[in-house]
């Protein structure tokens, strides 16, 4: 079964460059997450959707940061314009959520988008 | 906010000691997750603790999940070269009516033939 799909896995860009990522969640699963990941602050969750639907964007750092999933096998995440600090390795993860307490329903995740702003 | 704290950060080991990874916060979880994740990938999912107490064994790894839900351990015996890698636990908690998974910063596991 194919996993989650992340293109591209590697970006180089000069700042003030937009840069789009994309990402393919797993067939069947409903809800897709965003996380960025640094030496210093870890795994940071940006962005999660649930059927399609932006829940909690909490994390997103800043207006320079927007995310769609314009339908469920598809998601992209913005960055316009780019700079130098948001340099990391962007994760995107799925899983299944049913009606009923999905609490243990693991994240699958990609292999990540290495981002590098100069 | 809720915070969870790993140590030891880092370690290096020779093959064959035994060592434990300790993840500790001042929050309750629903559940706690130990992900693995090896350069240019992905975490990949270990196990997910659920009760208090709870216990499980994952061939040479045991994961424990404290009494009140706050903290885990992993413990690795006779730790092997393809054992390296960064161990990170995530905890889940309900908020606006989902669960979210907060991590760790992980600790990177390096084990030496």
């Amino acid at each position: 079964d194919a996993g989650v799909i992340q293109s591209p896995r590697h970006e180089v860009t000069e700042m003030g460059q937009e840069v789009t990522l994309r990402c393919k969640p797993i067939s069947g699963h409903n809800s897709l997450f965003w996380y960025r990941q640094t030496m210093m602050r870890g795994l940071e969750l940006l962005i999660y959707f649930n059927n399609n639907v932006p829940i909690d964007d909490s994390g997103m750092p800043e207006d320079r940061f927007s995310a769609k999933m314009p339908n469920a096998s598809f998601s992209t995440l913005k960055i316009q314009p780019s700079e130098p600090r948001d340099s990391a390795v962007y994760f995107c993860a799925s899983s299944f959520r049913g009606q009923t307490a999905g609490r243990n329903q693991p994240q699958h995740f990609g292999d990540g988008t290495r981002l590098s702003i100069l | 906010t809720q915070l969870l704290e790993q140590s030891p950060q880092f370690l290096s080991i020779q093959e064959g000691e035994n060592l434990t990874v300790y993840c500790n916060s001042s929050s309750v979880f629903s559940s706690l997750q130990w992900y693995r994740q090896e350069p240019g990938e992905g975490p990949v999912l270990l196990v997910t603790v659920v009760t208090g107490g709870e216990v499980k064994k994952l061939k040479r790894l045991t994961f424990q999940f404290g009494d009140a839900r706050k903290d885990s351990s992993l413990h690795i015996t006779a730790a092997q070269p393809g054992d390296t890698g960064l161990y990170l636990c995530a905890g889940s908690y309900p908020q606006g009516g989902s669960e979210k998974l907060v991590f760790g910063k992980g600790m990177k596991l390096t084990v030496n033939p």
